[in-house]
This record gives structure tokens, C-alpha cells and sequence, in this order.
């Protein structure tokens, strides 16, 4: 099956600093990813589509230069959260588009839980 | 997209089957649906993903009724591990994004 990794699982920081989430396709190669944003007893909420070797496409409402996304390689996106405050501790998670000849389907990393003191 | 609606929440016993029924009345022609499952904390897995009739795979079975404007997730013999959040999502294949909704909270209970 389609395997998608998140680093870190979890992360701690204060309040002003950044953090970088890795998303990496394991078994298959991803000109698509998407990062997603969940809050406790809610839904997935997408924030941004990372294609490969082109800039982000942020959904409305989500700050380009505080959630920033590079996808650098067919297997690799980044999402760093820059001068992060506690609003932000979040639930992040993203997803990685497989194209097989049986369909095309979303598989999603495992998350990253993230804390801002 | 088109908007789905499910149960906030069901309940169940182990050894059940259980049957999640999703409306997307306004489902497009070229949109499949599929399904999602969610543990606490973990990212949604891919559970299923039809058109039409009916799909089974290992998991789960898909039943589409032949108007499309509904579909229904059935799960046989639950177990205390299904418990789960189940997303139901309506799009066509190569979609650039899925728009999840508010998911059925399965508890099954011993």
C-alpha cells in the first residue's frame, strides 16, 4: 500500500519561534500533496495544495507567508510555521496524491501534532 | 464539490455490522465517492472508493444506489477497533482537494 511519513509526530515551541514539518511519500511519487489543519473535535481543514517544483496554492483565508510550503522533490513537502503563537497549536496533517492506473487517491501522513507555549 | 451530509454519531455492538449512510443529493456525474476513516490523533485512511452498485475490498463494502445521491459504508462484524471517525467525500477522480465533512463518530461498544 501507498505509505506517507510525517516528521515530527509531535513538537513543542515557544510562542515567536518556527517549525518545520516534513511530509515524505515512502512508496510512490507525489506531484501533489496537500497540508490539511484539524482542531480538536473538528474536521480536516485544508490549508494549502504543494505541487511539485512550483509554488503553493493557499486556500482562502490561510496566510502564505506565515505557513510556508515547499515541495522540493516528486517525494518530499515541507510545511514551516513561521513565528508561531499558541493559536496555532494544531493538529497538521498532509496527504500525498497517488496516480495508479486502478484510480487516484489521497494518502494521508499520520500527523504532526504541534504545541506553541 | 459536492456536499455530503451523514449521522454525526452511531453506535454499535461488537460482532455488528454497521451501515453509515451518506446523502450528497447534488453528486456530478464524473464524482466518485469515497470513504475515510479516522483514529484520534492518526490521519484518515483510505477505507473504499466507488461509482456505482457495489464495491467490496477486504475492509468494507460500498453499496450506490442507481441515483447516486446517496451511498452507504457497511462493515461487517465490528470490533471495539473500528471505532472511528468515518468521512464521506463526493468528487471526481483527479480532484485537487477533498473537502471533508463533519465525519460519523462510530463508538462500538463490548
Amino acid at each position: 500500500g501507498a505509505v506517507v511519513s510525517q516528521h515530527p509526530s509531535w513538537v513543542i515551541c515557544k510562542s515567536g519561534t518556527s517549525v518545520k514539518i516534513e511530509c515524505r511519500s515512502l512508496d510512490f511519487q507525489a506531484t501533489t500533496m496537500f497540508w490539511y489543519r484539524q482542531f480538536p473535535k473538528q474536521s480536516l481543514m485544508l490549508m494549502a495544495t504543494s505541487n511539485e517544483g512550483s509554488k503553493a496554492t493557499y486556500e482562502q483565508g490561510v496566510e502564505k507567508d506565515k505557513f510556508l510550503i515547499n515541495h522540493a522533490s516528486l517525494t518530499l513537502s515541507t510545511l514551516t510555521v513561521t513565528s508561531a503563537h499558541p493559536e496555532d497549536s494544531s493538529f497538521y496533517i498532509c496527504s500525498a496524491r497517488r496516480l495508479a492506473l486502478e484510480g487516484d487517491t489521497q494518502y494521508f501522513g499520520p500527523g504532526t501534532r504541534l504545541t506553541v507555549l | 464539490l459536492a456536499k455530503t451530509t451523514q449521522p454525526i454519531s452511531m453506535d454499535s455492538y461488537e460482532g455488528q455490522e454497521v451501515n453509515i449512510t451518506c446523502s450528497h443529493n447534488n453528486i456530478a456525474t464524473n464524482d466518485y465517492i469515497t470513504w475515510y476513516q479516522q483514529f484520534p490523533s492518526q490521519g484518515p485512511r483510505f477505507i473504499i472508493q466507488g461509482y456505482k452498485t457495489k464495491v467490496t475490498n477486504e475492509v468494507a463494502s460500498l453499496f450506490i444506489p442507481a441515483d447516486r445521491k446517496s451511498s452507504t459504508l457497511s462493515l461487517p462484524r465490528v470490533s471495539l477497533s473500528d471505532t472511528a471517525v468515518y468521512y464521506c467525500l463526493v468528487g471526481p477522480l483527479g480532484a485537487r482537494q477533498l473537502t471533508f465533512g463533519s465525519g460519523t463518530q462510530l463508538t462500538v461498544l463490548p
